[in-house]
This record gives C-alpha cells, structure tokens and sequence, in this order.
C-alpha cells in the first residue's frame, strides 16, 4: 500500500529559527513529490521535485529529494509568523493523475 | 498557474436536506478531478476521482449514493451531498491536474459545510 509519512506531525519554534520539515515515502512507481502549505483554506503549492539531489528554491523555503532514500526535506529559513501554517507533502505515480497525500506538519511560529 | 474555482466557499444546512459543491477549472481542460474531505488538524482525505463522462471512482468507505460526483464536462465537477446529517459537517477540497502535463495539482478554495 502506498504510504506518505511527515514527520513530525507539530512543531513550534520561534520567529527567526530554522526549521526542517521531513517527507518519506513508499509507492510504486514514483513520479514527483510535491510541498503544499496549507493556511485557512485550501493547499498552495510550494514546490514539485522529480529528481535527486536537485535542491528548489523559493526566497526562504527550499526543498530536496532523495529517491534513493525516499525522502524529501522541507527547509524554511529565518521563519516569520505568516510561516505558520500545515504544510502537506504529496506524491504522484506515474500512470496514476491522484495524488497520495501525508498527514501534515501543523508549524506554528511564535514572535 | 492553472485556476480551480469552487463554489459555495461556506454552507449551512439543515439536516436531511442536500447540498451541491460545484468545482470549475477556469482555464484548463480538466478530464479527471477529486474531491477531497478535511476534519479539523486533519490532512486531505481523497474521497472520489471524478471522470468527465464517466462514472467517479470512489475510495474505500465512501457511499456513492451519498457523495453524488457528476462530472459532465471538461470543466466542472458538482459534488452532492444528499441527505446530509451532522456528521456530514467538513471542509470539502476539490483538485485538478492539467491532464497529460507534469504539473501540480491546482486546488479549489474549498467548501465549509455546516449541517444543522
């Protein structure tokens, strides 16, 4: 059975930390992995990798993935208040167009 | 990027009656979409792929004949809540990807039902 496993599930730093949000992942036949933050309402997308060792970056946050390991990182650097928020990792299959999601990281960052 | 318009973004109902869920894509054609349900501090929970001209492919432990997906035309989704109860109560996310393209999935800003 597929399997998307984030970990850890909350965490709570404060403004201006690092933080490092971790993505694993069993499927067959792997496409991309894809970042969401999720706020109020529905997902936006952060980040899609396909290939290892390709870090993608985007002002603070950047994302890297290791399909020999199967696993992907989130980085957020220098973390602010709007950081927080749930932040969903997905997987995509090849022959496959629905998307296998995990449980979500709840990142709360206190000023 | 690729737009998902879903409508209503809150709804109140009273209990026994039905809801709709309408999910557009605004600027893409869209042969397969999906309807996701959210509890509260939960991730997305994939309810149904919703195929254009087809019948929708509903996961394991969700009622087709009470999550009613109808998916006419390459650009909308409806989602019918029939005989809703209290329990029904949830956020509703729906999703669509450029079909073909390796692209992310675009979403709708999601539906809050309140069952009353």
């Amino acid at each position: 059975e597929d399997k998307v496993v984030q970990s850890p599930l909350s965490l709570v730093v404060h403004e201006g930390d690092t933080v490092t949000l971790n993505c694993s992942y069993e499927v067959t036949n792997f496409r991309s992995l894809l970042w969401y933050k999720q706020e109020k309402k529905a997902p936006t997308f952060l980040f899609m990798l396909t290939s290892s060792g390709i870090e993608k970056k985007s002002g603070r946050l950047s994302s890297i993935l290791d399909k020999k390991e199967l696993f992907s990182i989130l980085n957020i650097t220098a973390t602010q208040t709007g950081d927080s928020a749930v932040y969903l990792c997905a997987v995509g299959r090849r022959g496959a167009q629905k998307l296998v999601f995990g449980q979500g990281t709840r990142l709360t960052i206190n000023p | 990027g690729a737009v998902v318009s879903q409508h209503p973004s809150r709804v109140i109902c009273k209990s026994g009656t039905s809801v709709k869920i309408e999910c557009r894509s605004l600027d893409f054609q869209a042969t397969t979409m999906f309807w996701y349900r959210q509890f509260p501090k939960q991730s997305l929970m994939l309810m149904a792929t919703s195929n254009e001209g087809s019948k929708a492919t509903y996961e394991q432990g969700v009622e087709k004949d009470k999550f009613l997906i109808n998916h006419a035309s390459l650009t909308l989704s409806t989602l019918t809540v029939t005989s809703a109860h209290p329990e029904d109560s949830s956020f509703y996310i729906c999703s669509a990807r450029v079909q073909g393209a390796e692209t992310e999935a675009f979403f709708g800003q999601g539906t809050r039902l309140t069952v009353v």
